[in-house]
C-alpha cells in the first residue's frame, strides 16, 4: 500500500536549518509528483511547491522562494525539504503530498504524509 | 496576488444537504483549473476527497460530490455524517502555480 512517512518533529533556533525528510513506499517512486504543503498553527493549508522526482526539478511558489529547498534521493525513495535562515514564522506543521501528472499538470493530490512539526524558537 | 475564497464557515443537520463553493479572484473557476477537494480533521493530515472537479478517489463517499455551480468549484455533501463535521479546503490550478481556498469548517449539529 501507498505510504508517505515523515521524519519527526524539530526544534530549532532562529537562524538554523532544518531538513524534512519525505520516505515514499508502495509504488514506483519516480512515477509522480511530489508537493510539499504548509500549515501555521490554526491556519489553512498553503501550497508551497513540487519537484519531478523524474527530473529532480523544484518549482516553488511564490513566498517560498531563497530559503527553501526540495530535493530527492531517489535511491531510497525519499524526498527532502530543507529551510535555512529559519524565522519564527516558519513555525509550522510541513506535509508531503504526492501528485499525479497528466502532461505537465498536477491533476491530483492523493496520499499525504503525517506532516512533520517544526518549532523555531530561542 | 491570487486568492481562492471558500464560505469561513457552514452547519448542517444530521442527514442533511450542504454545498461548499470556492472562488477564484481571477474570474469563474472551470474545469481548467483542475479543482480538488480535501478534508482534515483536527490533528490529522489532509485527506484527499474529489479531484479535477468531479472525479472521486476510490476511498471517496458517495455522499461527496464535485462540480461547478455558478462560476465556482463546488462540494456537495448529501445525507451528511457526524463524522463529516471537518475542515473543507479546495485547490486550484494557475498555470503552474496551485493556491489553497482559505477553508471552510463545516459543523454537523
Amino acid at each position: 500500500q501507498v505510504q508517505l512517512v515523515q521524519s519527526g518533529s524539530e526544534l530549532k533556533e532562529p537562524g538554523a536549518s532544518v531538513k524534512v525528510s519525505c520516505k515514499a513506499s508502495g509504488y514506483t517512486f519516480t512515477d509522480f509528483a511530489m508537493n510539499w504543503v504548509r500549515q501555521a498553527p490554526g491556519q489553512g493549508l498553503e501550497w508551497m511547491g513540487w519537484i519531478n522526482t523524474s527530473t529532480g526539478n523544484p518549482t516553488y511558489a511564490q513566498g517560498f522562494t531563497g530559503r527553501f529547498v526540495f530535493s530527492l534521493d531517489t535511491s531510497v525513495s525519499t524526498a527532502y525539504l530543507q529551510i535555512s535562515s529559519l524565522k519564527a514564522e516558519d513555525t509550522a506543521v510541513y506535509y508531503c503530498a504526492r501528485g499525479v501528472l497528466s502532461g505537465v499538470v498536477i491533476i491530483r493530490y492523493d496520499y499525504w504524509g503525517q506532516g512533520t512539526l517544526v518549532t523555531v524558537s530561542s | 496576488q491570487t486568492v481562492v475564497t471558500q464560505e469561513p464557515s457552514l452547519t448542517v443537520s444530521p442527514g442533511g444537504t450542504v454545498t461548499l463553493t470556492c472562488a477564484s479572484s481571477t474570474g469563474a473557476v472551470t474545469s481548467g483549473y483542475y479543482p480538488n477537494w480535501f478534508q482534515q480533521k483536527p490533528g490529522q493530515a489532509p485527506r484527499a476527497l474529489i479531484y479535477s472537479t468531479s472525479k472521486k478517489h476510490s476511498w471517496t463517499p458517495a455522499r461527496f460530490s464535485g462540480s461547478l455551480l455558478g462560476g465556482k468549484a463546488a462540494l456537495t455533501l448529501s445525507g451528511v455524517q457526524p463524522e463529516d463535521e471537518a475542515e473543507y479546503y479546495c485547490l486550484l490550478y494557475y498555470g503552474g502555480a496551485r493556491v489553497f481556498g482559505g477553508g471552510t469548517k463545516l459543523t454537523v449539529l
